[in-house]
């Protein structure tokens, strides 16, 4: 079965400091790659898409990163800010069925 | 701007009743996908169409059902609702292969 996994949980920083949120997933063969952010009681908001064929995708202060090879993904954010607390989701596109998504990490930056 | 509307923003139905939730998207999106969120779940998917009157069954289809007769509109019902199907619930659209866009969510408590 195909599974994403997102390992913290949850995730506590001070302000300002650089961070790397991680996502694994258990098959290669992908066609693309998703993080979103969720606001408590919210929708899902896509932050930046990677297709197989990228390495890295860059928005802002933000910079996700793609290693089919090893099954794996992360999630830079740099100079984290108190807005930045929410949770992020990974989600990968399988190509067989919709989006697997991973049980998100709870990140809070402290001010 | 993509919009993805979802009727309800809180719903309280009593056990047994029938429910409508409805999900409007505006960009002309083939694909529209409904989910349930719940903690320690993470995001299930319960049904998803890629056209108009075509619908497949996701991971946790039962006691759903659903119905795509425009392009625009999936509408999610349950049947006979139950108190285990008080939930978070995300309608989410999307052009093939590319990002997902997500309503507000409809947050469903039943009685």
């Amino acid at each position: 079965k195909q599974e994403v996994t997102q390992i913290p949980a949850a995730l506590s920083v001070p302000e300002g400091e650089n961070l790397v949120l991680n996502c694994s997933f258990t098959d290669s063969a992908i066609y693309n790659l998703q993080w979103f952010r969720q606001d408590p009681g919210k929708g899902l908001t896509s932050l930046l898409l990677i297709q197989s064929s990228q390495r890295e995708q860059t928005s802002g202060r933000l910079n996700a990163s793609l290693d089919k090879s090893s099954g794996r993904s992360t999630l830079y954010i740099a100079a984290s800010q108190p807005g930045d607390s929410a949770t992020y989701l990974c989600a990968v596109d399988f190509g067989v069925t919709p989006l697997v998504f991973g049980k998100g990490t709870r990140l809070s930056v402290i001010a | 701007d993509v919009k993805v509307t979802q009727s309800s923003r809180y719903l309280v139905k009593r056990t047994g009743e029938k429910v409508f939730l409805e999900c409007v998207q505006d960009m002309d999106h083939e694909n529209m996908f409904w989910y349930r969120q719940d903690p320690g779940l993470g995001l299930r998917l319960i049904y998803f169409s890629y056209d108009v009157k075509m619908k497949e069954k996701g991971d946790i289809p039962e006691g759903y059902s659903v119905s795509r007769e425009k392009k625009e509109r999936f509408s999610l019902i349950l049947e006979s609702a139950s108190t285990n199907q008080t939930s978070m619930y995300l309608c989410a659209s999307s052009p093939p292969g590319v990002k997902l866009f997500f309503g507000s969510g409809t947050q469903l408590s039943v009685l």
